[in-house]
């Protein structure tokens, strides 16, 4: 089974409107956490967002926040008031336990019109 | 800079060549990573180190992918008897090993076997 699911390919929003990205995990581990990544089209990794699965508060950083439903398994990515320079892939990703083993999405590529 | 470092930036080879790649992590960073991104897809964990040892290699897909971290600082992750299927970018993060581990990637090495 896959660790991390991404089921949005592509997404489009319009500048200044919120988007929501999806993302569900997998794991039988009490202890875990979650990530979110943006690769523009550059190429560079730039973390986001990041939510430990004892925390019960969701994630924010500034226009990012996480929806953590830890009983549904998901970890949707909220960007409120997107901007032409939120245009990238996003990907999701997830830590086990005490290992340092990461596992990934396969990413939505976000576009936001103007 | 203060960056994640990673050359060369890209590397053509031939099928059957021997190919390093460099990653110079964050001073101080302790964790390092290597992913393989294939086109399309989020990364893939190649290997972990911690120190100069390596804690988890699980992810290196057979015995012709290899990487040392001799002085606990740059490492270098060797390829021998490349095939067309190694073609992808492969990407370094570093990390300190404690709190939530968020990653630093760097720019990645673009690796083309002809």
């Amino acid at each position: 089974a896959q660790k991390i699911t991404q089921t949005q390919p592509g997404m489009f929003v319009q500048e200044k409107e919120a988007v929501t990205l999806d993302c569900t995990y997998d794991t039988s581990d009490q202890s875990y956490g979650l990530f979110w990544y943006k690769q523009p089209s550059s190429g560079e990794m730039i973390f986001l967002i990041y939510q430990g699965s004892y925390d019960e508060q969701n994630a924010t950083e500034g226009r990012y926040s996480l929806n953590f439903q830890k009983a549904r398994k998901s970890a949707n990515l909220v960007i409120s008031a997107s901007q032409l320079g939120d245009s990238a892939m996003y990907f999701c990703a997830m830590r086990e336990g005490n290992f340092n083993k990461f596992y990934f999405g396969s990413g939505t590529k976000l576009n936001v019109k103007p | 800079g203060a960056g994640v470092s990673q050359t060369p930036s890209n590397k053509v080879t031939e099928k059957g060549k021997y190919v390093e790649l460099r990653c110079d992590p964050i001073s101080g960073h302790t964790a390092l990573y290597w992913y393989r991104q294939s086109l399309g897809q989020g990364p893939e964990f190649l290997i972990y180190f911690q120190g100069t040892g390596a804690a988890d290699d699980s992810g290196l897909p057979n015995d012709r992918f290899f990487a040392v971290r001799p002085e606990g600082s740059v490492s270098t992750l060797k390829i021998q008897r490349t095939e067309r299927g190694d073609s992808a970018v492969y990407l370094c993060a570093s990390s300190y090993p404690r709190g939530h581990n968020e990653q630093f990637f760097g720019p990645g090495t673009r690796l083309t076997v002809l």
